[in-house]
Order: structure tokens, then sequence, then C-alpha cells
């Protein structure tokens, strides 16, 4: 059974960048065709789509709302992917989660989220 | 990109079935078949449970049901369990190369 486990740090101060890892166990990251994504939540808000990355590195797509401040990168040494966010602010605080991106249809494979507070 | 439109949301009784749309434009919804619906309980990971509009990943029971017509997606639960409550999001493939979710609806069993 595939399972995808967030790590990072918690609290970013405000202009600094976000840094979260995800790593991916129970079956290799580069296996198949598969794309690995990052989906947010604000606190008590919907999910945002951030970016995905195939397993390769070679081809990433992003949110157009997020696409300035975001890069993604893939180890598949060690079944992980990352991803930046630079310049954030209060509004970037969030449950960051990582997933399987399973060609245009779906996300299959989630983490279980990890909270990163924007604050001083 | 904005947001796909959801009720915020929607209730039935145990047993009775339930509906939740999800409308979007011809940019999303409409101009793909690409519509995926997410079962979230409070504090846990999103689970997909419809995919391409109506496909149902193993393991999902078949009282959930997705439709689509038009710009506006659905999801159905039939046979409400109280377990069914939680919030449910849509998905849909935007052109080009993007994705967007619905606001999101929680779901009541009274």
């Amino acid at each position: 059974q595939l399972q995808l486990q967030e790590s990072g740090a918690g609290l970013v101060k405000p202009s600094e960048a976000l840094s979260l890892t995800c790593t991916v166990s129970g079956g290799s990251i580069g296996n198949n065709n598969y794309y690995w994504g990052w989906i947010r939540q604000p606190p008590g808000k919907g999910l945002e789509w951030i970016a995905s990355i195939y397993w390769t590195g070679r081809s990433t797509y992003y949110s157009p709302s997020l696409e300035s401040r975001v890069s993604l990168s893939v180890d598949t040494s060690n079944n992980q992917f990352s991803l930046n966010l630079s310049s954030v602010t209060a509004a970037d605080t969030a449950v960051y989660f990582c997933a399987r991106h399973a060609g245009y249809e779906l996300f299959d494979y989630w983490g279980q989220g990890t909270l990163v507070t924007v604050s001083s | 990109q904005s947001a796909l439109t959801q009720p915020p949301s929607a209730s039935g009784s145990p047993g009775q079935s339930v509906t939740i749309s999800c409308t979007g434009t011809s940019r999303d919804i409409g101009g793909y078949n690409y519509v995926s619906w997410y079962q979230q309980h409070p504090g846990k990971a999103p689970k997909l449970m419809i995919h391409e509009v109506n496909k149902r990943p193993s393991g999902v029971p078949d009282r959930f049901s997705g439709s689509k017509s038009g710009n506006t997606a659905s999801l159905t639960v039939s046979g409400l369990l109280p377990e069914d409550e939680a919030d449910y999001y849509c998905n849909s493939y935007a052109a080009t190369n993007n994705w967007v979710f619905g606001g999101g609806t929680k779901l009541t069993v009274l």
C-alpha cells in the first residue's frame, strides 16, 4: 500500500520560504507514469491545488495564482519530492498535503498533511 | 482560475439519498470528463470517492455515484449512513494544465 508523509518546518516567518518534503513508501516514485502533487487547505477552508511534478522532474504544472512563487523537485534515489514556496505571508498558513497525481483524472493517494503557520 | 461552486451544506436522514452539486464553466467541468470527488473527515486527508465523472475506485461503496450535465457535476450518496457525514470536495481539470477544487460541502446525516 502506497504511503506518503510530509515533513518540514511548521513555522515560517513572513517573507521567508516554506520548504516541505514528501516521502513515498510502499512503492517507487519512479515506477510508473505518475505526477506527484501538492494541495493545501487553509484552516477551516477548502482545498487548493498548488502544483504537480512528473516523476522524472522534467515536467511541472503550477497553479496560475502561485506559479511565480513555487518550485518543485524530485529525488528518486530517496523516493521523495519537494515543494518550495517563496515570499510567504499569513495567507499561506495552511495544512499542506502531498498526493499522487494520476494523469488528468485524480489524486488517489494522500499524505496525512502538515500544518505550516506563517508568523513572526 | 476561480474555484468551482458547491453548496456549503447538505443534509439527509439515514437511508435517504442526497445529491451535491458542483458548478463550473465550459473551461473546466463542461470541457472535460475529468471530474473527481473527495470525502474528508475532520482532521483527516481527503479520500478519492469518484473519478472521471462517474468511476468508483476499488473499495468505495456503490452508494456513491457521480454524474455530469453541461457545466455542473453531481455526487449522489444513496442509503445514507452516519459515517457518510463529512466534507465533500469536487475537482476538475481546467485547461491548461490546471486543476481546480470546489469550495466544499458539509454533509450532515440527521
